[in-house]
């Protein structure tokens, strides 16, 4: 299985902020790499897929780079409603595998 | 607007079996789509259970091959999940999900079920 890494695994920021998450795979998966964000009590929702390409209906304060084995989601400036956890995926082979999440919380 | 929509117990006895049934709006099941479920034990991360297409193929996390089965209801435009030989590490909150794939190995979740818990309890 390809071990998907996340770091931080909790991060404090303030509104305003700009906020990267950076996720690590154990191999190479191309650009096969998505990003959701899951709030409390809800279902994870898609923000970028493909590495960099934008979900329809994401604010373009969310961004998504990398290709191989480093990826990052950068938020540029943090917003109260983007306080959650987001979790990296990979799709380059089964089974699908998971980051094991960030948590990102108020300052 | 796609939505899917889990149902079933939310309790299941320990060595029984768990199963749940997605029921799809705003898409074919028969669709170049695969359906698939993701758990999410209690403040923890995401598993990926495994995917199944309108035909019938299925793709399992080898973790729970040996207790998966997945199956496609077209007439209900439902798909389903059934994990035998439950415990207590079972317990997680399920959701199903429409795989996107645009092409090769490009592929996602979007959108999701809501998720239900379901608890492995006697």
């Amino acid at each position: 299985d390809i071990q998907m890494t996340q770091s931080p695994s909790s991060l404090s920021a303030s509104v305003g902020d700009r906020v990267t998450i950076t996720c690590r795979a154990s191999q190479s998966i191309s650009r096969y790499l998505n990003w959701y964000q899951q709030k409390a009590g809800k279902a994870p929702k898609l923000l970028i897929y493909a590495a960099a390409s934008l979900q329809s209906g994401v604010p373009s304060r969310f961004s998504g780079s990398g290709s191989g084995t480093d990826f990052t989601l950068t938020i540029s400036s943090l917003q109260p409603e983007d306080f959650a956890t987001y979790y990296c995926q990979q799709s380059y082979s089964t089974p699908m595998t998971f980051g094991q999440g960030t948590k990102v919380e108020i300052k | 607007q796609v939505q899917l929509q889990e149902s079933g117990p939310g309790l299941v006895k320990p060595s029984g079996t768990l199963s749940l049934t997605c029921a799809v709006s705003g898409d074919s099941i028969s669709s170049s789509n695969w359906w698939s479920w993701v758990r999410q034990p209690p403040g923890k991360g995401l598993e990926w259970i495994g995917e199944i297409y309108h035909s019938g193929s299925t793709n399992y996390n080898p973790s729970l091959k040996s207790r998966v089965s997945m199956s496609v209801d077209k007439s209900k435009n439902q798909f389903s999940l059934k994990l035998s030989s439950v415990t207590a590490a079972d317990t997680a909150v399920y959701y199903c999900a429409r795989v996107v794939a645009v092409a090769g190995r490009a592929n996602w979740f979007d959108p999701w079920g809501q998720g239900t818990l379901v608890t492995v309890s006697s």
